[in-house]
């Protein structure tokens, strides 16, 4: 099966500075991963996917990048902010017409200092 | 509109006991999923319906989880003779289609003593 590995484990940047957590996949068949923000106590939330079609995607501060040969994608957060303080995962999976079952790396505490 | 929602919040059991976790999906989204999610961990896959049925199961670690969706909606994660290490919190996700953004609920928090 599909196994993701994520890193950093923490992350601490000044509030500004940029912040770049990655990630790696096993499953060649993998074709969308996304990225979910979680802050303590409360739901993941999807702040942006990537599907295997595109190399790159951007919204406002946050883009992410996907390198198929390599099996690697990796989240930028530029400009960051106290309010981007939270635990960050990315995810894999391959939807063939059989579901969307998503494998989680192990998450990124990312603390922003004011 | 209502986002993914699920009760109880917060269930406490003792070893042994059967307990049951709902989750109500976003109206109108036809895939659903259960993860579950211990502490510091990214959430792992249990199983996955596509309306009615459960099209993936291979989550499910072992025959005493169990889960439903009778009419293709509303969905019940069910645990019997629960031991401490089914301790977690567990997820339900709703999509629109399987090709779609997963919605996540805020989970239930499940405590076995």
């Amino acid at each position: 099966g599909e196994n993701v590995e994520q890193h950093p484990s923490t992350l601490s940047v000044q509030e500004g500075d940029s912040a770049v957590i990655k990630c790696t996949y096993s499953d060649s068949a993998s074709n969308y991963f996304p990225w979910y923000k979680q802050e303590l106590g409360k739901r993941p939330q999807l702040i942006i996917d990537i599907r295997s079609n595109v190399g790159e995607k951007k919204d406002q501060r946050i883009a992410v990048t996907l390198n198929k040969t390599a099996k690697h994608f990796s989240l930028h957060i530029t400009e960051t902010q106290p309010e981007d303080s939270a635990v960050y995962f990315c995810a894999a999976s391959a939807s063939l017409g059989a579901g969307n079952m998503l494998t989680f790396g192990g998450g990124t505490r990312l603390m922003v200092k004011p | 509109g209502a986002g993914v929602s699920q009760t109880p919040s917060n269930k406490v059991t003792e070893k042994g006991k059967y307990v049951e976790l709902r989750c109500d999906p976003i109206s109108g989204h036809t895939a659903l999923y259960w993860y579950r999610q211990s502490l510091g961990q990214g959430p792992e896959f249990l199983i996955y319906f596509q309306g009615t049925g459960a099209a993936d199961d291979s989550g499910l670690p072992n025959d005493r989880f169990f889960a439903v969706r009778p009419e293709g909606s509303v969905s019940t994660l069910k645990i019997q003779r629960t031991e401490r290490g089914d301790s977690a919190v567990y997820l339900c996700a709703s999509s629109l289609s399987y090709l779609d953004e997963q919605f996540f609920g805020p989970g239930t928090r499940l405590t076995v003593l």
